[in-house]
C-alpha cells in the first residue's frame, strides 16, 4: 500500500457543483494532516489542516476517517479560480517530515 | 521580505557546472527543507534541517548537497548534473512543535540541466 493515495484525476466539474476527493495514508500513528493547493507551475500553498475529526473553512470541508484511514476534502459551490492541483498530506516516520500524494488534479468549467 | 523566499527562480547549467540555490525564511520557524518535484511525480523529500540536526532521503545522490548555516538560511550545492535533475527545487519551512507543523513553500527554483 502507497503511503499516501488520492483519487486519480483529473476532475472536471462545472461551476457551483460540489466535488470531493478522497485520500487514503498507512501509516496509523498519524495524528495530523493536510491539503495542498497547487497552482501549474507554482508552489504549494497550504489550504487546510485536520487535527481531528474534520475542519471546515468557508466552502472547504476536511474529514477524517481514523479507522478507515481516510481523509476527504469536499469543495462547495466550486469556483473557477478552485482549478488546482489538490495534494493530500500526511506526517511521516518523525515529526519534522511529510508524506505528499501524486495530487488530484481539479479543472472548473464556466 | 515576508514568507519563503527562494533564488534564483529560474537556473540553466551545464552539466559540468557548479551552482547553489539559496532559501531564506522570514517565519522565524525551527526546521527547513528541500524537496524535488519532476513532472507528473509527487514531491520528493530531499533534505531537512530542523533543530539543527539533518535528516536525508538515502536516494539522493551527492551532486546534490545542502548547507544550513542557521536556522533562516538553506542552500543546495549542485555540481556535475545530469539532465534528469532538471526538475521544480522547493524549499519550505515549518515550526516544529506538537503534532503541528505545517510547511510553507518558497516560490521554487526551476531548474534545466543541459
Amino acid at each position: 500500500r502507497k503511503e499516501v493515495e488520492q483519487d486519480p484525476g483529473p476532475f472536471n466539474v462545472p461551476e457551483g457543483a460540489t466535488v470531493a476527493f478522497n485520500c487514503t495514508y498507512s501509516n496509523s500513528a498519524s495524528q495530523s494532516f493536510f491539503w495542498y493547493r497547487q497552482d501549474c507551475r507554482k508552489e504549494p500553498k497550504l489550504l487546510m489542516s485536520v487535527y481531528s475529526s474534520g475542519n471546515e473553512d468557508g466552502r472547504f470541508t476536511a474529514q477524517l476517517n481514523r479507522a478507515s484511514q481516510y481523509i476527504s476534502l469536499l469543495i462547495r459551490d466550486s469556483k473557477l479560480s478552485d482549478s488546482a492541483t489538490y495534494l493530500c498530506v500526511v506526517p511521516e516516520g518523525s515529526a519534522r517530515q511529510l508524506t505528499f500524494g501524486s495530487g488530484t488534479q481539479l479543472t472548473v468549467l464556466p | 521580505e515576508t514568507g519563503v523566499t527562494q533564488t534564483p527562480r529560474h537556473l540553466v547549467m551545464g552539466m559540468t557546472n557548479k551552482k547553489s540555490l539559496k532559501c531564506e525564511q522570514h517565519l522565524g520557524h525551527n526546521a527547513m527543507y528541500w524537496y524535488k518535484q519532476s513532472a507528473k511525480k509527487p514531491l520528493e523529500l530531499m533534505f531537512v534541517y530542523s533543530l539543527e540536526e539533518r535528516v536525508e532521503n538515502n536516494s539522493v545522490p551527492s551532486r546534490f548537497s545542502p548547507e544550513c548555516p542557521n536556522s533562516s538560511h538553506l542552500f543546495l550545492h549542485l555540481h556535475t548534473l545530469q539532465p534528469e535533475d532538471s526538475a521544480l527545487y522547493l524549499c519550505a519551512s515549518s515550526q516544529v512543535q506538537g503534532i503541528g507543523y505545517e510547511q510553507y513553500f518558497g516560490p521554487g527554483t526551476r531548474l534545466t540541466v543541459t
